[in-house]
């Protein structure tokens, strides 16, 4: 079945923990993004990467970091975590191109106490 | 720098009712993409439609149609007979080329569907 998985599906760290959420799709697809979902705000994208090795910014990265070393895998990584990164985060894959829809993972609720 | 407005925050209506999910969107490119996901109280996202930008033909699917009109900049979203499965949150969302090879999705806020007996 193709899908993109996420784990942890539910995490509840404490301030400055380092943290890795992992994300892997098996419909080998290029591009990859990470989004966090909060109220009110919708859906805003971390990260992104075109392809293996090739990662860039999104309209928040601040407190993120991520790396794609397999096509398959897109880890989110938050090296010391704040409350302020409490969120909803879904990681998402696609074929390149702006008109290809992009699949998304169950998402992974997060929060930092 | 583009944007998507979803000015209906929370809609309710009865079962079997009509109702039409608002979207606006700005962007200047002249080529992109338009989409609808629909969230259901388990919270996965479900990808319902793409229009792109050259085609204003209107869509239908069973009981959901999208009408996409560029002089307004909207991309409306009309469920008929409503039923209480329809109960989630939408989203509108659009696509722009970054770097001209990828797709960057810009989500509007969402618009929360309450559908009731």
């Amino acid at each position: 079945e193709a899908q993109v998985t996420q784990n942890p599906r539910y995490l509840i760290t404490v301030t400055g923990k380092k943290l890795t959420v992992t994300c892997s799709q098996n419909m080998n697809h290029e591009y990859m993004s990470w989004y966090r979902q909060d109220p009110g705000l919708g859906l805003r994208q971390i990260y992104y990467s075109m392809n293996v090795e090739v990662t860039d910014k999104g309209d928040v990265p601040e407190g993120y970091k991520v790396s794609r070393k397999e096509k398959r895998n897109f880890p989110l990584i938050l090296e010391s975590p704040s409350p302020n990164q409490t969120s909803l985060y879904f990681c998402a894959s696609s074929r390149t191109g702006s008109y290809n829809e992009q699949f998304f993972g169950p998402g992974t609720r997060l929060t930092v106490l | 720098a583009q944007k998507v407005t979803q000015a209906q925050t929370e809609i309710s209506v009865v079962e079997k009712e009509d109702v039409t999910l608002d979207c606006v969107y700005e962007t200047r490119d002249t080529t992109y993409y338009l989409f609808w996901y629909k969230q259901p109280p388990s919270g996965e996202l479900v990808f319902l439609i793409r229009r792109n930008s050259f085609d204003e033909q209107n869509e239908i699917s069973g009981r959901y149609s999208w009408n996409f009109q560029k002089s307004t900049s909207s991309f409306n979203f009309t469920i008929t007979a409503s039923q209480v499965v329809d109960s989630a949150v939408y989203f509108c969302a659009l696509s722009e080329s970054q770097t001209g090879t990828a797709s960057k999705l810009t989500f509007g806020t969402g618009t929360r569907l309450q559908v009731t007996l």
